[in-house]
């Protein structure tokens, strides 16, 4: 089984409903976060957390808000979706012992229409 | 802030043969990490190699290796003996300290293989 694994895989939505993305892992690390990627743009960072008390925003947070339920679940939600939040989504951990290493899950495309 | 810059949006090389994507980065930190990672069509994020700053070896991961220059703040990738699966994206990263401020990514090259 995957150690990081992310729900949906896909997902369709329209303009205004409000959508969540769960994170999943078994790797027992602390750190987890969301990243963004768009085409020609790299990977960017939504937020992160490094327990169920410590969320803090990355480069981009805004139109975004996050869920740390426990150690080893990290949802993100989008309130009210609009279409240029149409990318793919990203989860990661990572642990002090990594040596800077994230373990990412396989992505969420998310299409807004 | 950090920035990382790849600057060749895409790269093209014969099989077998050796290639060499660019990586510049901007930090004010002594202590940091750097990576390539590498994306295939199956969207996956695979971690390809990384490189502790405070080493001056450059790392070696089999057919993959890095020319690691920290005055000049540049990180370059070398791929020898290019096979069919490496066509991919490649993303360069870093990382400050231990880590936990999480990953800033350049653009992206995009290599083609030619058979």
């Amino acid at each position: 089984d995957a150690d990081v694994t992310q729900t949906p895989r896909n997902r369709i939505t329209k303009t205004g409903k409000r959508i969540m993305l769960e994170c999943s892992q078994t790797k027992g690390h602390d750190r987890m976060y969301w990243y963004r990627q768009d085409p020609g743009l790299g990977l960017r960072l939504i937020y992160y957390s490094f327990d169920v008390k410590d969320i803090n925003k990355g480069e981009i947070s805004d139109g975004y808000s996050v869920s740390r339920q426990a150690q080893a679940k990290f949802s993100l939600s989008l309130e009210s979706a609009i279409p240029n939040q149409t990318a793919l989504y990203f989860c990661a951990t990572s642990d002090p012992s990594s040596r800077g290493d994230a373990f990412f899950g396989p992505g969420t495309r998310l299409t807004v229409l | 802030a950090q920035t990382v810059t790849q600057s060749q949006p895409e790269m093209s090389v014969q099989e077998a043969e050796t290639v060499t994507l660019s990586c510049t980065y901007d930090t004010s930190e002594s202590d940091y990490y750097l990576f390539w990672y590498k994306q295939p069509p199956s969207r996956q994020m695979i971690l390809v190699i990384r490189q502790e700053a405070y080493k001056q070896q450059n790392a070696t991961e089999n057919r993959f290796s890095v020319n690691f220059q920290k005055a000049a703040k540049s990180f370059s990738l070398k791929i020898s003996d290019s096979q069919l699966g490496d066509a991919a994206m490649y993303f360069c990263a870093y990382t400050a300290g231990g880590g936990a401020d999480g990953l800033t990514f350049g653009k992206g090259t995009h290599l083609i293989i030619q058979p």
